[in-house]
């Protein structure tokens, strides 16, 4: 199936520190969305986004649907050892009962 | 958001058995249900689309025969993997459409042995 092309595939940062990941289509996607999954668990939504050039906040958090429409970045600010995880951007090209593509995500590492 | 049981957690089978996964939605009626298969260090990639009251969407490359998908009714869809064979070990997820947004199941870890 397509995915997105997301990066980079894995960081190791210290607490603290700012993080920013995005994700590239192909495509022209009318939704993104960021998901964050810990081991052995299901994808748990972070972030969505509607519009073209939406920028939305949420907490450390904050996510930009970029004005092309295929493109999406994740910053995290300030991180600490629970940001820890694996990050994906997923996103879909219309409305209706339709799946979502997703990125390979991003393995995130925090070094306290 | 909505919320998305599934069950089991994790399963252990023999080889050439078979394993029913449940997806159930406890607060909507989901008409569509979405399964996913994530192998190790790799992302999700969607193997069906699940209709209730009819025929699954089976993407390319995955076998109908072999993952049976019923939903017979808005709250439940099962993923039955036939035959399982190791190279089917993997982490199955599936996830439902609500009015605000996508919701995941925690994921079921099937080993075949």
């Amino acid at each position: 199936g397509q995915q997105l092309n997301q990066s980079p595939q894995s960081m190791f940062i210290q607490e603290g520190e700012d993080v920013s990941m995005n994700c590239t289509s192909s495509s022209i996607f009318n939704t993104w969305l960021w998901y964050k999954q810990d081991p052995g668990e299901g994808p748990v939504l972070l972030i969505a986004l509607y519009k073209a050039g939406e920028l939305t906040s949420n907490g450390r958090l904050t996510a930009q649907f970029g004005i092309t429409r295929k493109d999406s970045f994740l910053n995290i600010s300030a991180s600490i050892p629970s940001d820890v995880g694996i990050y994906f951007c997923a996103g879909r090209w219309n409305s209706g009962n339709t799946p979502l593509v997703f990125g390979k995500g991003t393995r995130l590492s925090v070094i306290a | 958001g909505a919320v998305v049981s599934q069950h089991p957690s994790w399963v252990i089978c023999k080889s050439g058995t078979s394993v029913k996964i449940e997806c159930r939605s406890l607060d909507f009626q989901a008409t569509t249900m979405f399964w996913y298969r994530q192998f190790p260090k790799q992302s999700l990639m969607l193997m069906a689309t699940s209709n209730e009251g009819s025929k699954a969407t089976y993407e390319q490359g995955v076998e109908k025969d072999k993952f049976l998908i019923n939903h017979a009714s808005l709250t439940l869809s099962t993923l039955t993997v036939t035959s399982a064979h190791p190279e089917d070990s993997s982490f199955y997820i599936c996830s439902i459409q609500a009015f605000y947004g996508y919701t995941f199941g925690s994921g079921t870890r099937l080993t075949v042995v």
